[in-house]
């Protein structure tokens, strides 16, 4: 199955900053990535996706990077809010829709 | 539309009981999936449904878990005998249709399981 691994684990930043959190996976046939944000007690909900033939996407404040070559995807969040704070997951998909989640990176925000 | 309806919400049994948790996934989504989420952990896919017929269940326990979805519709997973192990939330998803590569899946609010 794929191998997939995300850093930081977490990440404090101070409001306005920007946020980084990078996702390397292993199978190189993967060719969806998305990014899913969930909060304490709810449940995740996609926030961006980008697939195999795109090397960037932008949603407002939040945007993804996608290196296929070296395997590894990114999300970009700018100009952070407080909502920002919950735990981000990346989710690459390959062979019929398979999702493997990695182990999630904490956002923090502060005010 | 509606969402992704799971029930019950909450759960508490003690070790050895089962369990059943109930999934209805948004109205004409042919794909439905099942994952366990541990606390502090990425969700972890357990069974992938495509209609009525499993896609990968590669990682459902199958000495204790089992799932269905009979019509093609709504489903049910089973824990039998739970172990303490077995706590987490456990989370229904539904996508459009497998062979639209790839599908967004939505989420249900999940069902968060305490086995003491």
């Amino acid at each position: 199955g794929e191998n997939v691994e995300q850093h930081p684990s977490t990440l404090s930043v101070q409001e306005g900053d920007s946020a980084v959190i990078k996702c390397t996976y292993s199978d190189s046939a993967s060719n969806y990535f998305p990014w899913y944000k969930q909060e304490l007690g709810k449940r995740p909900q996609l926030i961006i996706d980008i697939r195999s033939n795109v090397g960037e996407k932008k949603d407002q404040r939040i945007a993804v990077t996608l290196n296929k070559t070296a395997k590894h995807f990114s999300l970009h969040i700018t100009e952070t809010q407080p909502e920002d704070s919950a735990v981000y997951f990346c989710a690459p998909v390959y062979n019929f829709n398979k999702f493997y989640f990695g182990s999630g990176t904490k956002l923090n925000v502060k005010p | 539309e509606a969402g992704v309806a799971q029930s019950p919400r909450y759960k508490i049994i003690e070790k050895r009981q089962s369990v059943a948790f109930w999934c209805n996934p948004i109205s004409g989504h042919a794909t439905l999936y099942w994952y366990q989420q541990i606390l502090g952990q990425g969700p972890k896919l357990l069974i992938q449904f495509q209609n009525n017929g499993v896609v990968d269940d590669s990682q459902l326990p199958k000495d204790r878990f089992s799932a269905e979805r009979l019509k093609g519709v709504d489903s049910t997973l089973k824990i039998q005998p739970a172990k303490l192990e077995d706590s987490a939330v456990y989370l229904c998803a539904s996508s459009l249709d497998l062979d639209r590569v790839p599908d967004t899946q939505y989420f249900g609010p999940g069902t968060r399981l305490t086995v003491l």
